[in-house]
């Protein structure tokens, strides 16, 4: 089983559609996660942090279930500029960052 | 803007060559990182610099030689690569190792080995 698992999609949405990309993680020590944001041919950049009481940061909202292992980001709103990959990481607390392949996202007009 | 910058952004060198990728943070991180790339693949973690310190080895082949000279620099030496080293090459930061807070990656090195 992979560590970190996504979906790799791609996900091609309209703009205006909300979506949902999940994550589920195999190693229950795990104590940090974060969704980054890939474009193609660049560097991940952090969209944001992870929290067990689930966190928003404008259209974007990430959730964290411990007990299931499993990580959420839903997008509002989808804009052209959404078009990416979404890369689900996880910290095992030593600083070494498990990514996922990464799940990508297409809006279209 | 990222305040982690690497150079060269691309390189092609035949499998004999010696090169040498640069990483430069201006964050003041204590913790640097090089990662790997390839298609269709998650980042791999390859090596970790605490305070200049190297502290994890991820099982990376010898022909892949790490130097972090100060805390603001980390090199990654290649000396006789395989087509298969082929990949995007990132330098990631982290203010503190230990911390869980996120790092900040460079926009990458992508290699092509012919």
């Amino acid at each position: 089983r992979k560590e970190v698992e996504q979906d790799p999609g791609p996900f091609n949405v309209p703009e205006g559609a909300t979506v949902a990309f999940n994550c589920t993680y195999s190693n229950s020590a795990s104590q940090s996660f974060f969704w980054y944001r890939q474009d193609c041919r660049k560097e991940p950049k952090l969209l944001m942090s992870v929290y067990s009481s689930g966190n928003e940061d404008g259209r974007f909202t990430a959730q964290l279930n411990r007990a299931s292992q499993y990580i959420s980001l839903l997008i509002r709103d989808s804009k052209l500029s959404d078009s990416a990959t979404y890369l689900c990481v996880v910290n095992m607390g030593t600083d070494k960052l498990i990514f996922g392949t990464g799940t990508r996202l297409q809006v279209f007009p | 803007e990222t305040g982690v910058t690497q150079t060269p952004r691309h390189l092609v060198m035949g499998m004999t060559n010696k090169k040498s990728l640069k990483c430069e943070q201006h964050l003041g991180h204590n913790a640097m990182y090089w990662y790997k790339q390839s298609a269709k693949k998650p980042l791999e973690l390859m090596f970790v610099y605490n305070f200049k310190e190297q502290t994890e080895n991820n099982s990376v082949p010898s022909r892949f030689s790490p130097e972090c000279p100060n805390s603001s620099h980390l090199f990654l030496h290649l000396h006789t690569l395989q087509p298969e080293d082929s990949a995007l090459y990132l330098c990631a930061t982290t203010a503190n190792i230990g911390s869980g807070q996120p790092q900040h990656f460079g926009d990458g090195t992508r290699l092509s080995i012919l």
